[in-house]
């Protein structure tokens, strides 16, 4: 079946450090969509990208559709603390929606 | 103001039982989802409605039912639970109809707080 293949599993940084994660597949995505999740709660939709090789930031995310439409990476600059958390990618194909596995970010005090 | 509600947030319940999980959405969203999440974080989407009509049922076993009253409500029935069962449900709710009477986007996906289930 399709998968998002999403790295890095988990990150460990220091505040103020730049972040970078992305999701590949071997399939075509028609829309890619990145969410957070913070402990017991839900996601929350950060960004979502419609176009291949549109870029959209919001606030200190930014993120890229990629041109393959096979790819998309989410920047996160000048990382703190509240940006913990597990981020999530999300593929759109076909009316079927794909999460990515998720990454991890640690903040070190 | 709550857009996509979940009740109970957490329930605890013995093998066997059936129980269920009620989503209410406030969004005047068109198409509701149920997810499962995994010990290691892991989402999968179990069942797509789109105004009351079942999109996606993926592969799920028959003891889990959705059932919509309405399209505000996307409620969960467990029956015969199992240990394999425990997990956190999320419902989700998205804006676009789509096109044909069938949902073509699950684009911007609004998530409830979750259901932390255990099964004894």
């Amino acid at each position: 079946g399709q998968q998002l293949n999403q790295s890095p599993q988990s990150m460990f940084i220091q505040e103020g450090e730049d972040v970078s994660m992305n999701c590949t597949s071997s399939s075509i995505f028609n829309t890619w969509l990145w969410y957070k999740q913070d402990p017991g709660e839900g996601p929350v939709l950060l960004i979502a990208l419609y176009k291949a090789g549109e870029l959209t930031s919001n606030g200190r995310l930014t993120a890229q559709f990629g041109i393959t439409r096979k790819d998309s990476f989410l920047n996160i600059s000048a990382s703190i603390p509240s940006d913990v958390g597990i981020y999530f990618c999300a593929g759109n194909r076909d009316d079927k929606i794909i999460f990515g596995k998720g990454t991890r970010l640690h903040i070190l005090p | 103001d709550t857009a996509v509600s979940q009740t109970p947030k957490y329930l605890v319940t013995q093998m066997g039982n059936d129980k269920s999980i009620k989503c209410e959405q406030n969004l005047g969203h068109d198409t509701m989802y149920w997810y499962k999440q995994d010990s290691k974080k892991f989402l999968k989407i179990m069942f797509s409605y789109n105004n009351k009509e079942l999109i996606i049922n993926e592969t799920v076993p028959n003891r889990f039912s959705p059932k919509s009253p309405d399209k505000a409500h996307l409620n969960l029935h467990i029956n015969s639970l199992e240990l394999g069962d425990s997990a956190v449900y999320f419902c989700a709710s998205s804006p676009n109809p789509g096109t044909s009477g069938r949902a073509r986007s699950y684009n911007e996906q609004f998530f409830g707080p979750g259901t932390r289930l255990t099964v004894l």
